[in-house]
């Protein structure tokens, strides 16, 4: 069975500071990997997906992520936070593009 | 691209009520999946439609609820008898059916039960 664990329900970054939200899947097959973000009261958007091509995955707002197989993680990071970062982050795993299986979230707090 | 859309956003309603949600996906999806989130976690799958054609439900989908697809347009998921432990966010999502295509997330409808 696969899943996901988020490290770290809540995390507080300087504005400016480097943003490490921490990711470890289990999966029997290739997973696909994703991350998305939730802003309050709207839906998930979909930041970055990783599908076997290259290891280091580049999404959108400056985020990225790195897919290391053996530490079965999946670690997004972002140079500098900006305050417009603050949300919830949610790692996910997969076999498909279908039933996502979702982590429990990661808060992102920016401080001033 | 007007995106996901679900209706209504919010509902509240009181317990053994039964309620219905809508879920519009973006034109020509033809896969359409519906996720509750409860306060604190993250999504969980409960059931996706290729077109008309329900081709997976989760344990997660009980008895007491019920998701279609009449026409391979809109979906509606019912949830009847309604407890509370049905309160949760609904999430509703669509993707082309080629490989690759990832999912777009709809707002949610906000259950309340009381």
């Amino acid at each position: 069975a696969q899943s996901v664990t988020q490290l770290g329900s809540h995390v507080s970054v300087s504005e400016g500071a480097l943003v490490l939200l921490r990711c470890n899947y289990s999966s029997s097959v290739p997973p696909y990997l994703f991350w998305y973000v939730q802003y309050p009261n709207q839906g998930l958007q979909l930041l970055l997906k990783y599908t076997s091509a290259a290891t280091l995955v580049k999404g959108i707002n400056g985020f990225e992520a790195e897919f290391k197989k053996s530490e079965t993680s999946f670690h997004l990071t972002k140079p500098s936070a900006h305050m417009s970062d603050a949300a919830e982050y949610f790692c996910a795993v997969s076999d498909s593009d279908d039933k996502i299986i979702f982590g429990k979230g990661t808060r992102l707090h920016i401080l001033p | 691209d007007t995106g996901v859309s679900q209706d209504p956003r919010h509902k509240i309603t009181k317990r053994g009520q039964n309620v219905t949600f809508r879920c519009d996906p973006i034109s020509e999806h033809n896969r359409l999946y519906w996720y509750r989130q409860t306060l604190g976690q993250g999504p969980e799958f409960l059931t996706y439609f290729q077109n008309e054609a329900q081709l997976e439900k989760s344990r997660l989908l009980s008895d007491r609820f019920s998701a279609e697809r009449p026409k391979g347009s809109f979906s509606t998921l019912e949830i009847q008898r309604t407890e509370q432990g049905d309160s949760a966010m609904y999430l509703c999502a669509s993707r082309p059916s080629q490989r690759g295509h990832t999912q777009y997330f709809g707002p949610g409808t906000r259950l309340t039960v009381l």
